[in-house]
């Protein structure tokens, strides 16, 4: 079964340090990976996809990611937190094959953004 | 469109009762799930469509959990003999298939929040 750890259910960063949320999945073979994210009293917003292509994910708001096979890693980084970063992170895995498409997500990494 | 809609948005009820929540996907979307989160944890998976038909349902599911889809459009999840437990957010995502969309992204409603007393 596919599943999904994130080391640090809580990550504070000052603002303008580089922002580092950890992902690792388990998988017989490489699945497709995503990191989501949740605003306060929000619905969850899809941040970036691996899909196979490149290994580096760029996604929105700066946001990138970078698929180590080898680590069976899929860790989120910007270079410059921002206050308006603070928000709930999720990073997800969903199977290769197309008849099985159930997507598992993490526990999830609360990321504080500190003045 | 309007995106993923889900009502109620907050539902308080007495434990025993019955409780039903509505998830209107994204139209063109055929795919449909659900899933709880309580406070602090990652979204669970409980189940999810493709058109009409109920591909999966979570084993950790209790009987009590029944979700339709009739017509492949809008889905409802009901729960039966409510249970303190079950106070969560319960998530409406829907998709298109892989085969047309090249990866499963979801896009997720607001959720309904359920508390039972």
């Amino acid at each position: 079964a596919q599943s999904v750890t994130q080391l640090g259910s809580h990550v504070s960063v000052s603002e303008g340090a580089l922002v580092l949320l950890r992902c690792n999945y388990s998988s017989s073979v490489p699945p497709y990976l995503f990191w989501y994210v949740q605003y306060p009293n929000q619905g969850l917003q899809l941040l970036l996809k691996y899909t196979s292509a490149a290994t580096l994910v760029k996604g929105i708001n700066g946001f990138e990611a970078e698929f180590k096979k080898s680590e069976t890693s899929f860790h989120l980084t910007k270079p410059s937190a921002h206050m308006s970063d603070a928000a709930e992170y999720f990073c997800a895995v969903s199977p290769l094959k197309t008849s099985y498409d159930k997507v598992i997500f993490g526990p999830g990494t609360s990321l504080s953004v500190i003045p | 469109d309007t995106g993923v809609s889900q009502d109620p948005r907050h539902k308080i009820t007495k434990r025993g009762q019955n409780v039903t929540f509505r998830c209107d996907p994204i139209s063109e979307h055929n795919r449909l799930y659900w899933y709880r989160q309580t406070l602090g944890q990652g979204p669970e998976f409980l189940t999810y469509f493709q058109n009409e038909a109920q591909l999966e349902k979570s084993r950790l599911l209790s009987d009590r959990f029944s979700a339709e889809r009739p017509k492949g459009s809008f889905s409802t999840l009901e729960i039966q003999r409510t249970e303190q437990g079950d106070s969560a957010m319960y998530l409406c995502a829907s998709s298109l298939d892989r085969v047309r969309s090249g990866a499963n992204v979801l896009t997720f409603g607001a959720g309904s929040r359920l508390t039972v007393l």
